[in-house]
């Protein structure tokens, strides 16, 4: 069956060090790959895609990186702010659909 | 604010209650969504709605019931909930493009007693 996996215990670090978030998948021969941010009671704020074809994505001081071999993308965020604590959601969509499938998200808690 | 609004934000409601859920989206999109998010679970696709059409229906139960009038507003009609239908309710749309990257709106908090 599909699977989207995000680590479900929280991301501690401290503030100014860079952040690393996974999202591995199996069973998915996704077209593309979205981040999102969510803060406790708020819906999900879209932050980033990245294609199958594309090997690393930038914006200000997000990174995301794609390996469709390894089945993995990973999420960076560089010096990292109490700001910035929130969780992060990755999700999928094949080719050919409109409609992203979510996974869990991972907590990041960026400690001052 | 990201252009979709919901209404009510929080609500409270019995399990005999009929009560509503609204959105809209003031961005031009023609697809819309209801989704659930409970504690630690992933975000569950109830409903899809494209060019007010709907063309996905998760085995939502039929206590929840969606309305979507024109492509700018969406409705969710309740109906003799259970408790275990408390959670955040969230409304998301997008264009109906490759890419589908989704804006949402803030949710509407519901409890069920």
């Amino acid at each position: 069956s599909q699977k989207i996996e995000q680590n479900s215990e929280a991301l501690n670090i401290q503030e100014g060090k860079t952040a690393t978030l996974t999202c591995n998948y199996t069973n998915y021969s996704p077209a593309y790959l979205q981040w999102y941010r969510q803060d406790p009671g708020r819906g999900p704020v879209f932050l980033l895609l990245i294609r199958e074809n594309e090997k690393e994505k930038r914006k200000e001081r997000l990174k995301v990186t794609f390996d469709t071999t390894l089945k993995q993308s990973l999420f960076h965020i560089t010096a990292s702010q109490p700001a910035d604590s929130a969780t992060y959601l990755c999700a999928l969509a094949s080719g050919g659909s409109y409609i992203p499938t979510f996974g869990r998200g991972t907590s990041l808690i960026v400690h001052p | 604010e990201t252009g979709v609004t919901q209404t009510p934000r929080h609500l409270v409601m019995g399990m005999t209650n009929k009560k509503s859920l609204k959105c809209e989206q003031h961005l031009g999109h023609n697809a819309m969504y209801w989704y659930k998010q409970s504690a630690k679970k992933p975000l569950e696709l109830m409903f899809v709605y494209n060019f007010k059409e709907q063309t996905e229906n998760n085995s939502v139960p039929s206590r929840f019931s969606p309305e979507c009038p024109n492509s700018s507003h969406l409705f969710l009609h309740l109906h003799t909930l259970q408790p275990e239908d408390s959670a955040l309710y969230l409304c998301a749309s997008s264009q109906r493009g490759p890419t589908g990257e989704q804006y949402f709106g803030p949710g509407t908090r519901l409890t069920v007693t």
